[in-house]
């Protein structure tokens, strides 16, 4: 059974870059056909996806943020991170990591089955 | 500023049926599937309904989804005490490229 857990600095500095990674046990990172995603969620407010890499390295990434984010793969750890610069106190949340599952001709489908259990990421200074 | 819009709250008491809705657009619900997250207290969301009305191993035949157009709903039947949570749908937006999801609907045992 596939798990996801996130790691990084629990704290980051106004203008710094927010470093993450994703570790995924149980099941290869390249293994398959799937989407390694990652999502946030400010304290009280809802869910924001932020962007996705398929296990061939092509990424897509919410247009607001695409100037700032990078999503990156190393099949040899295993892992999947997630680089945001820039931060400010706007980007202080709760952060996923999920895994995606996607197809469909007429109808497309993509959902995030497996997730991580979240790691808290404050921006202050 | 999400394009899906749900319900900020639902509520019901044990045993009752009750429905949330999402509401979106020609780009995201009416092109593509829909899904639902459940989100307990503290922790990591949950997939709950995938492609508009699937559930995943696990997931009690309580919970159903279903799509019209540019909208969906959730249904929770036989509401329960646990069922008391934050729901979201989602759904891949053609004209942003990306993923989008609902404003959440906080469900409320009574």
């Amino acid at each position: 059974q596939v798990q996801l857990q996130e790691s990084g600095p629990g704290l980051v500095k106004p203008s710094q870059t927010l470093s993450l990674t994703c570790s995924v046990s149980g099941g290869s990172i390249s293994g398959g056909s799937y989407y390694w995603s990652w999502i946030r969620q400010p304290a009280g407010k809802g869910l924001e996806w932020i962007g996705r890499i398929y296990t061939s390295g092509s990424t897509s990434y919410k247009p607001s943020l695409k100037s700032r984010v990078t999503i990156s793969l190393d099949t040899s750890k295993n892992q999947f991170s997630l680089r945001l610069s820039s931060v400010t106190a706007a980007d202080t949340a709760v952060y996923y990591c999920a895994r995606g599952m996607f197809g469909g001709s007429a109808e497309y489908y993509y959902y995030m089955d497996v997730w991580g259990k979240g790691t808290t990421v404050t921006v202050s200074s | 500023q999400s394009v899906l819009t749900q319900p900020p709250s639902a509520s019901g008491t044990p045993g009752q049926r009750v429905t949330i809705s999402c509401s979106g657009s020609s780009s995201n619900i009416g092109s593509n599937t829909v899904n639902w997250y459940q989100q307990l207290p503290g922790t990591a969301p949950k997939l709950l309904i995938y492609r508009n009305n699937q559930r995943p191993s696990g997931v009690p035949d309580r919970f159903s989804g279903s799509k019209s157009g540019t909208s969906a709903s959730l249904a929770i039947s036989g509401l329960q005490s646990e069922d008391e949570a934050d729901y979201y749908c989602a759904a891949w937006d053609d004209s942003l490229n990306g993923y989008v999801f609902g404003t959440g609907t906080k469900v409320t045992v009574l």
